[in-house]
């Protein structure tokens, strides 16, 4: 079964500051795996994807992230945080196998930008 | 495309009663997923379809919860009787096998709130 972890579950940074969200996770095949955002009281917006097409992705927003397999690791980046960036952030797993299509999401970062 | 649907947005009930949340995924869609997020335990999948078939439930909480796809453009989660542990966001999300990302696309969410 594959697996998510996200480091953090909150996360401060200075408006213009860089954003980084840690994201480390467990797959016996070949994952596909995906940043998702919530803002407050919304359902879930996909930021991004890792497709196995290239390992460096870039999102919407300005978001970016990129896959590391010799670490396991698709962390999440942003050069200048914005205050409207301030929601909870997931991370996500899943395979191409059939019987194993649902998305398992890690538990989440709040991401909280200050002035 | 209207995006995954979900009726209602906000269900506010008592305990004991039956409650029945709905999904319209995107059309030629042919996968549908139900989750529920909480505070506690996070986005967790409660169970998916493929073609309307049910491919796994495993998630499913215990034999209150029950969900249906009588069609490719509609299913159902019902609860049966409801809980104030029921309380939570459940959301609904479809992807087509022919994306080979396994994308998912969510909706709204449907707020339960069980008295």
């Amino acid at each position: 079964a594959q697996s998510v972890t996200q480091l953090g579950s909150h996360v401060s940074v200075s408006e213009g500051a860089l954003v980084l969200l840690r994201c480390n996770y467990s797959s016996s095949v070949p994952p596909y795996l995906f940043w998702y955002v919530q803002y407050p009281n919304q359902g879930l917006q996909l930021l991004l994807k890792y497709t196995s097409a290239a390992t460096l992705v870039k999102g919407i927003n300005g978001f970016e992230a990129e896959f590391k397999k010799s670490e396991t690791s698709f962390h999440l980046t942003k050069p200048s945080a914005h205050m409207s960036d301030a929601a909870e952030y997931f991370c996500a797993v899943t395979v191409a196998d059939t019987g194993r299509r649902a998305l398992t999401f890690g538990s989440g970062t709040r991401l909280q930008v200050q002035p | 495309d209207a995006g995954v649907i979900q009726s209602p947005r906000h269900e506010v009930t008592e305990m004991g009663q039956e409650v029945t949340l709905r999904c319209k995924p995107i059309s030629g869609h042919d996968y549908l997923f139900w989750y529920r997020q909480t505070m506690m335990r996070g986005l967790e999948l409660l169970i998916y379809f493929n073609n309307n078939v049910p491919i796994d439930d495993s998630g499913m909480p215990e034999d209150r919860f029950s969900a249906k796809m009588p069609n490719a453009s509609f299913s159902t989660l019902k609860i049966q009787p409801s809980e104030p542990r029921d309380s939570a966001v459940y959301f609904c999300a479809s992807s087509s096998d022919r994306v080979l990302n396994n994308e998912q696309f969510f909706g709204p969410g449907t707020r339960l709130t069980v008295l």
